[in-house]
């Protein structure tokens, strides 16, 4: 079963703040985060494994709650770049996954100037 | 590093034809994921392999076959396409170490596949 995004579609303008999240009703063992634009390959922001933690990006910030199996991906002072479709993708705790992430719908990023 | 790249990047076949799409993984990445993207079902898991190996598979017909050679290149095929086999085929790259259950994926540009 995918996870869920929310929200489905977010507009802001540059510097404004942004949080997207995704749950899923089954026990995580990582979720994984990408930004996909239009025509382009998804491209690595974050990895959260389950325990704390963290691999990816400098400048983002994430965080997965266990307890919820809830993870949220925080984009501040948002740029014109951060433009495009956010992804997660976890993979379940109770054995090794080998390579299979379950993706979420996506959640659509616009920024304006 | 060069990066996950893929071959062909477009792709216009006929229904019933079969298709075979390459992907050639980061250099020292032994494992290749492959997923297919579309408007209505999003990014879907295909199948994963590790030395030579399929250690994880999708629900995907078994139209969609794949393998992997000694030197980490990963082939997929699909046969008797049908018109809803149109997608972007995705192949992802992870380094693997024994303690890292769950490695990051590097995704490739994918292949755009048409199905007239």
């Amino acid at each position: 079963q995918q996870p869920v995004q929310s929200p489905q579609a977010v507009i802001l303008r540059e510097g404004e703040d942004a949080v997207i999240n995704c749950s899923s009703s089954k026990a995580l063992y990582s979720v994984h985060w990408y930004r996909q634009k239009h025509g382009e390959a998804p491209v690595f922001l974050m990895i959260l494994l389950k325990g704390g933690e963290q691999k990816g990006h400098e400048k983002i910030s994430a965080s997965f709650n266990e307890k919820k199996q809830q993870s949220s991906l925080y984009l501040t002072a948002s740029q014109l770049s951060y433009s495009g479709t956010y992804f997660c993708g976890t993979s379940n705790a109770g054995g090794t996954s080998y390579g299979k992430l379950t993706f979420g719908q996506g959640t659509i990023l616009t920024v304006h100037p | 590093k060069a990066g996950v790249t893929q071959t062909p990047r477009y792709l216009i076949k006929t229904r019933g034809q079969q298709v075979t799409l390459s992907c050639s993984p980061i250099s020292g990445h032994r494992s290749v994921s492959w997923y297919q993207q579309t408007p209505g079902q999003g990014l879907q898991f295909l199948f994963e392999y590790f030395s030579e190996t399929q250690r994880n598979k999708g629900n995907f017909p078994g139209r969609f076959s794949g393998r992997q050679f000694s030197n980490s290149r990963s082939e997929m095929n699909v046969s008797t396409l049908e018109l809803g086999d149109s997608a972007l085929y995705l192949c992802a790259s992870s380094p693997v170490v024994l303690w890292d259950l769950s490695p990051e994926q590097f995704f490739g540009p994918g292949t755009r596949l048409t199905v007239l």
